[in-house]
């Protein structure tokens, strides 16, 4: 059964300080793995995915997420935050077999709050 | 292009009515994808759709909640007899394969009172 754990529900910074958002995983099979970002009465945006390539994966604006299988976690992170990456965040995986494709599991979400 | 579109944006009902949502995924994509996004639950899996296969329904929380899929393209997902904990966010997505990126429509708020 596959799972996944955002460790801080909320994360506050200030802009231009990076930004560390943890998750772990659990899954029996290879799992796929992603961060979606909400922002306020908005739609889920996908910022990033691994899918056994490079553990290392950049996304979009300026975002990235490593993959470490021996800690079974894929933390997200930027180098500068910036006012408008305030919103909530959401881990997610994918197991890697038939009947769980296309079941995203969600991490309850970590919301970001950026200060001037 | 296009992305997924849903309506009504929002809903307001009466407990005990049935309700339909709506999902018009992206052109061209073959999954189509229904959750639900509560402030007690969080962002749970209902069903999807791929191509012609059977639907997989294994997230739905009670036999009130079907959906269908017409023609490949525009699902409907209908809550009969709704109650108040049924008020949550319905969020639906789409891509290309069931083992692609998934997309996600604006979602439809629904209220039961």
């Amino acid at each position: 059964a596959q799972s996944v754990t955002q460790l801080d529900s909320h994360v506050s910074v200030s802009e231009g300080t990076p930004v560390l958002l943890r998750c772990n995983y659990s899954s029996s099979y290879s799992p796929s793995l992603f961060w979606y970002v909400q922002h306020p009465n908005k739609g889920l945006q996908l910022l990033l995915k691994y899918t056994s390539a490079a553990t290392l994966v950049k996304g979009i604006n300026g975002f990235e997420a490593e993959f470490k299988k021996s800690e079974t976690s894929f933390h997200l992170t930027k180098p500068s935050a910036h006012m408008s990456d305030a919103a909530e965040y959401f881990c997610v995986v994918s197991e890697g077999r038939c009947d769980s494709w296309g079941k995203l599991q969600f991490g309850a979400g970590t919301q970001v709050v950026v200060t001037p | 292009g296009a992305g997924v579109s849903q309506s009504p944006s929002n809903k307001v009902t009466e407990k005990g009515k049935d309700v339909e949502l709506r999902c018009d995924p992206i052109s061209g994509h073959t999954a189509l994808y229904w959750y639900r996004q509560s402030l007690g639950q969080g962002l749970e899996f209902l069903i999807y759709f791929q191509g012609n296969s059977a639907p997989d329904k294994s997230g739905l929380p009670s036999d009130r909640f079907s959906a269908e899929r017409t023609g490949g393209s525009v699902s409907t997902l209908t809550i009969q007899r709704t109650q108040q904990e049924d008020s949550a966010v319905y969020l639906c997505a789409s891509s290309l394969q069931v083992t692609d990126t998934q997309y996600f429509g604006p979602g439809t708020r629904l209220t039961v009172l």
